[in-house]
């Protein structure tokens, strides 16, 4: 049973345009979301991360929201470069404390084509 | 300063082998954690090391297991491999601290025929 959903398994979108890229994740104690980009050949980066006291974090072209109620998150790219092309991972994570595991849960990956 | 680094990047193996991976955590890393990514699965998380011991441990078969020296340094091996295991397997290490994220190697691709 998967706790991470990506739906998309691929999105393209045009250069300069925005990306919107969809997690959902069924786990309610999740309480600490990532997301990673991995290029081929390489191993996923670490871009932005949201704790689940926010709904928004941002850094630079990218903006990450978190929708609690709803179990959640989506990150904004804009404006999309051809350099953003790669698979996006969406992961999560719980409170130790709390009794869950602070292991993140990865998403199957969205893979993002930007037209130049 | 130097990243993740995991070696060998390729390899082939042949069914009912075994193999070793090697991974070099970031300086001053002492959790290693290491994933499984197949084509549609995404990453699936096989076990963590943290100061030599096992700390957690994913739904893989026994076949897998691994181990971490003390300077931190982590091993992961496949015994009697399965075509299934056909993969790339990546490293992460990363601080205690949670909110540092991950820092991943660029993997060690199997293939195995």
């Amino acid at each position: 049973d998967q706790q991470v959903k990506q739906n998309s398994p691929s999105l393209s979108v045009q250069e300069g345009r925005i990306s919107i890229l969809n997690c959902d994740y069924t786990n309610s104690m999740f309480d600490y979301f990532l997301w990673y980009k991995k290029y081929p050949a390489e191993g996923p980066t670490f871009l932005i991360s949201i704790s689940s006291i926010k709904d928004k974090n941002e850094d630079g072209r990218f903006t990450v929201f978190l929708n609690k109620s709803a179990k959640h998150l989506s990150l904004h790219i804009v404006p999309s470069q051809p350099g953003d092309s790669a698979v996006y991972f969406c992961a999560a994570s719980a409170n130790f404390e709390s009794g869950g595991s602070y292991i993140p849960t990865f998403g199957r990956g969205t893979s993002l084509i930007v037209h130049p | 300063k130097a990243g993740v680094t995991q070696t060998p990047r390729y390899l082939i193996k042949t069914r009912g082998q075994q193999v070793t991976l090697s991974c070099s955590p970031i300086s001053g890393h002492r959790s290693v954690s290491w994933y499984q990514q197949t084509p549609g699965q995404g990453l699936q998380f096989l076990f963590e090391y943290f100061s030599e011991t096992q700390r957690n441990k994913g739904n893989f078969p026994g076949r897998f297991s691994g181990r971490q020296f003390s300077n931190s340094r982590s091993e992961m091996n496949v015994s009697t491999l399965e075509l299934g295991d056909s993969a790339l397997y990546l490293c992460a290490s990363s601080l205690v601290s949670r909110a540092a994220g991950y820092t991943f190697g660029s993997g060690t691709r199997l293939t195995v025929v």
